[in-house]
């Protein structure tokens, strides 16, 4: 399995512009999870879905950012406008089922966000 | 679900077993233990988790005490691949929580020649 695939790998955007971060799960998970990085605020929970459906987005810092998972192999991740401080590593991640307590999540590579 | 202290920084000697402790002192009878590893630039990554039992797999062990108060993570025989910084979280188990996992500051673990 190719594991969690997150792209790009790297982007560097200026200020106000849209910024697109795009994520395809571990084939036959059914959640998916959103995380931002940043040496201030360490690991955040953004938002995630269940079966395709967001659960809890109180993680998202504010309209400007979004989030969809349209099927179950693809989730995206927008911020419009950006601004320099959503500059981070942005992670997904996805798990299989919904055992209880024995559920463990696969993150992804991440995509570094550099806002100018 | 319940709050981790852990120390920020660890040094181990290579080949030499790591320990790493995680006080959970307010956990519920019903959160579990779990302890991922995150090596710099890459993803977090899952090592092991437990409820009540001692628990070992290929890659770690993991031990809670009686009270299941406080854990510790060992890594048997410590590489320099294993240098990283290592989360435990303890989080409910079930109802709307699940899969929701909330990262600490972990422990930095250094691993030296």
């Amino acid at each position: 399995d190719a594991g969690v695939i997150q792209s790009p790998r790297h982007e560097v955007t200026e200020m106000g512009q849209e910024v697109t971060l795009r994520c395809k799960p571990i084939s036959g998970h059914n959640s998916l999870f959103w995380y931002r990085q940043t040496m201030m605020r360490g690991l955040e929970l953004l938002i995630y879905f269940n079966n395709n459906v967001p659960i809890d987005d109180s993680g998202m810092p504010e309209d400007r950012f979004s989030a969809k998972m349209p099927n179950a192999s693809f989730s995206t991740l927008k911020i419009q406008p950006s601004e320099p401080r959503d500059s981070a590593v942005y992670f997904c991640a996805s798990l299989h089922g919904f055992r209880t307590g024995t559920d463990t999540q696969y993150f992804g590579p991440g995509t570094r966000l550099t806002v100018l | 679900d319940a709050k981790t202290t852990q120390p920020t920084s660890m040094d181990c000697a290579e080949g030499r077993a790591a320990n790493l402790p995680c006080n959970h002192s307010t956990i519920s009878g019903n959160e579990y233990v779990y302890w991922y590893r995150q090596i710099h630039s890459q993803g977090p990554q899952y090592i092991i988790h437990g409820l009540k039992n001692n628990e070992t797999n290929e890659m770690a062990s993991l031990i809670i005490t009686e009270d299941r108060k406080s854990s510790t993570l060992i890594l048997p025989h410590a590489t320099l691949r294993d240098t990283a910084v290592y989360y435990c979280i303890v989080r409910v188990a079930g109802g709307t929580s699940y899969g929701k996992l909330t990262f600490g500051q972990g422990t930095i673990l250094t691993v030296h020649p």
